[in-house]
């Protein structure tokens, strides 16, 4: 079954760096658009970045171009979000997620891994 | 861009009820209109794609429906498991369109 697991959420600095990244497994990872999805405390859904298979498009929310990277190896099935000049309003939990194609809906998630950015 | 405004933000309910939530897109988005639910502590999951499509393993009480840039969620009969909260997501736009702000689904 689909199983997208995230990794290398922490407490870290403001001005700080952490580098996310999201294990897929039981899909062919390269065939699938791949999402980072925030979610601040008691807060709505915010999608980050996501890129296309091939990693031909890549987009950012405009709040972290220039801070964030994301990148995808699809020999490990592996997903990444590098985020420097991490700010108190990126605290959140980040989810990984898939879509099969530009337009149409995420139908796998991960768990969520936990991003705080405080003093 | 595109807002998608819910509406409750959050409703309470019995077991056994009938329950709709709104979702209104600010322009046309043709069909591309997705629902998840959220519960407590949990990822979301996909319940409805297409307006109308139901995601395999959703059970048939969920269902979705559309006229014009008004989409509906409605759950036929409330059931425990069925507490939570719901967001609309537009794809008209990208696979990472705008989400609504969500409707909490709480028991009476």
């Amino acid at each position: 079954q689909v199983q997208l697991v995230e990794s290398g959420g922490g407490l870290v600095q403001p001005g700080g760096s952490l580098r996310l990244s999201c294990a897929a497994s039981g899909f062919t990872f390269s065939d699938y658009y791949m999402i980072w999805i925030r979610q601040a405390p008691g807060k709505g859904l915010e999608w980050v970045s996501f890129i296309s298979a091939r990693s031909t498009n890549i987009y950012y929310t405009d709040s972290v171009k220039g801070r964030f990277t994301i990148s995808r190896d699809d020999v490990q099935n592996s997903l990444y979000l590098q985020m420097n000049s991490l700010r108190a309003d990126d605290t959140a939990i980040y989810y990984c997620a898939r879509g099969w194609s530009a337009y149409t809906a995420i139908d796998g998630w991960g768990q969520g891994t936990t991003v705080t950015v405080s003093s | 861009d595109i807002q998608m405004t819910q509406s409750p933000s959050s409703l309470s309910a019995s077991v056994g009820d009938r329950v709709t939530i709104t979702c209104r897109a600010s322009q046309s988005i043709g069909r591309y209109l997705n629902w998840y639910q959220q519960r407590p502590g949990k990822a979301p999951t996909l319940l409805i794609h297409g307006a109308s499509n139901l995601q395999s393993g959703v059970p048939s009480r969920f269902s979705g429906g559309r006229s014009g840039t008004d989409f509906t969620l409605t759950i036929s009969s409330l059931q425990p498991e069925d507490f939570a909260t719901y967001f609309c997501q537009e794809s008209y736009t990208s696979v990472a369109g705008t989400f609504g702000q969500g409707t909490r689904l709480e028991i009476k």
